[in-house]
């Protein structure tokens, strides 16, 4: 079953606008992973935050996390035609699982970026 | 460093078989996990191989199987394939437990 929601489903914006999604979840989390998938084909992994980080950077993106609200965002800064694909959020509940590595991904949002 | 390697890309199976996908992580990677994606149900979890046991399961039936081999290899097995078994099926390794997953390309399997 899918942890949570993505929101919003699509989102088409103009090259060198910022990308903002949005991801919420169910259940206590170790961490939450970002993914992006190009066409159906394989996830590329984006970026990390742990359940005690807040802020998370790398390059353009800017990843957030609150605990209280089971919720994330990415940021994706001056958005470029090469961004658009769809994006997800895993998280990963390690201690509720008893042990391993078990994504719950959400729904996904799928960007396009506009020349 | 390679990649995760997926193969095939892509198959085409009649109703009743069985087919086998096989994924080879990353160097030095120990943990692979095997996810279905599909149109209406999304990435859906299948199971997780830690040095060669199955750790966790996803809610699949039975027909749905894998191993893993010394080498970290796994392949994943579906028996009497249904049409709604048509999916991307995608393999994921990660070098230990609460670290990042590398995805492979995806196998592409359609069941007419």
């Amino acid at each position: 079953s899918q942890q949570g929601e993505e929101d919003p489903q699509a989102l088409s914006i103009q090259e060198g606008e910022n990308a903002t999604m949005n991801c919420s979840y169910k259940t206590s989390i170790n961490n939450l992973q970002w993914y992006r998938q190009n066409s159906g084909r394989g996830l590329v992994h984006l970026i990390l935050i742990r359940s005690n980080e807040r802020e998370k950077h790398s390059g353009r993106l800017r990843v957030t996390l609150d605990t209280s609200k089971k919720s994330s965002s990415l940021l994706i800064t001056a958005s470029r035609a090469a961004d658009t694909a769809s994006y997800f959020c895993a998280t990963d509940s390690y201690i509720l699982t008893g042990g391993g590595n078990k994504l719950t991904f959400g729904t996904g949002t799928q960007l396009k970026v506009e020349l | 460093k390679a990649g995760v390697t997926q193969t095939p890309r892509y198959l085409i199976k009649t109703r009743g078989q069985q087919v086998t996908l096989s994924c080879s992580p990353i160097s030095g990677h120990r943990s692979v996990s095997w996810y279905q994606q599909t149109p209406g149900q999304g990435l859906q979890f299948l199971f997780e191989y830690f040095s060669e046991t199955q750790r966790n399961k996803g809610n699949f039936p039975g027909r749905f199987s894998g191993r893993q081999f010394s080498n970290s290899r796994s392949e994943m097995n579906v028996s009497t394939l249904e049409l709604g078994d048509s999916a991307l099926y995608l393999c994921a390794s990660s070098l230990g437990t609460i670290t990042e997953a590398f995805f492979g390309q995806g196998t592409r399997l359609t069941v007419v």
